[in-house]
């Protein structure tokens, strides 16, 4: 069974930095793109980043290009999300995801969820 | 970026009716269009990718159609669990987009 576990979320004031985790397990974690997409309180979804199977490429949205930076380790099964710079705009539940299908390029679908973490930011 | 466009933002349909959810693209996403299912504390689930096939696991009740810029799920007879909101999302071009979602209500 796929299971994805986010953490690292929490309360930080505008402009401080915060590091998110994603441990995954129960597929071959090294052969998916890998996605963090986030939900602010009571709003939709909104895709913030996603990484290639072995970290060669990354895309960003605008909003947090230049800010945020996506990677992974493939040999410890997980995703990272550094944020820097934040806002409060960025507040929101901070989901992992993996691809749809194991592909060289993003398939862009994300078929297996974590239940998130919270980022606050608000002074 | 491609603005997806949901509608109704409110649909309120009876337990055993048909409800039909819409979702409009901005520009032509060919087939590369997402369903997805999100109950209140829950995380997304993905219901429909290719426009119309359905995820391992997914009811038969569930249906995708369409391409280009318009696209239609639909819930052929609503069971108590089906009450949710519901996301499109294109994956035809970065940065991939979501609609702002319908939500899905009992009436």
């Amino acid at each position: 069974e796929v299971q994805l576990v986010e953490s690292g979320g929490g309360l930080v004031q505008p402009g401080g930095s915060l590091r998110l985790s994603c441990a995954a397990s129960g597929f071959t974690f090294s052969s998916y793109w890998m996605t963090w997409v986030r939900q602010a309180p009571g709003k939709g979804l909104e895709w913030v980043a996603n990484i290639k199977r072995d970290g060669s490429e990354r895309y960003y949205v605008d909003s947090v290009k230049g800010r945020f930076t996506i990677s992974r380790d493939n040999a410890k099964k997980s995703l990272y999300l550094q944020m820097n710079s934040l806002r409060a705009d960025d507040t929101a539940l901070y989901y992992c995801a993996k691809d749809l299908l194991s592909a060289a390029i993003s398939i862009g679908v994300p078929d297996s969820w974590g239940q998130g973490t919270l980022v606050t930011v608000s002074s | 970026e491609i603005v997806m466009t949901q509608s109704p933002v409110t649909l309120s349909v009876s337990p055993g009716e048909r409800a039909t959810l819409s979702c409009r693209a901005s520009q032509s996403v060919s087939s590369n269009l997402a369903w997805y299912q999100q109950k209140p504390g829950q995380a997304p689930r993905l219901l429909i990718s290719g426009a119309s096939t359905r995820a391992t696991g997914i009811p038969a009740r569930f249906s995708g159609s369409g391409s280009g810029t318009e696209f239609t799920l639909t819930i052929s007879s609503l069971q108590s669990e089906d009450f949710a909101v519901y996301y499109c999302q294109q994956n035809n071009n970065w940065p991939y987009t979501f609609g702002q979602g319908t939500k899905l209500e009992i009436k």
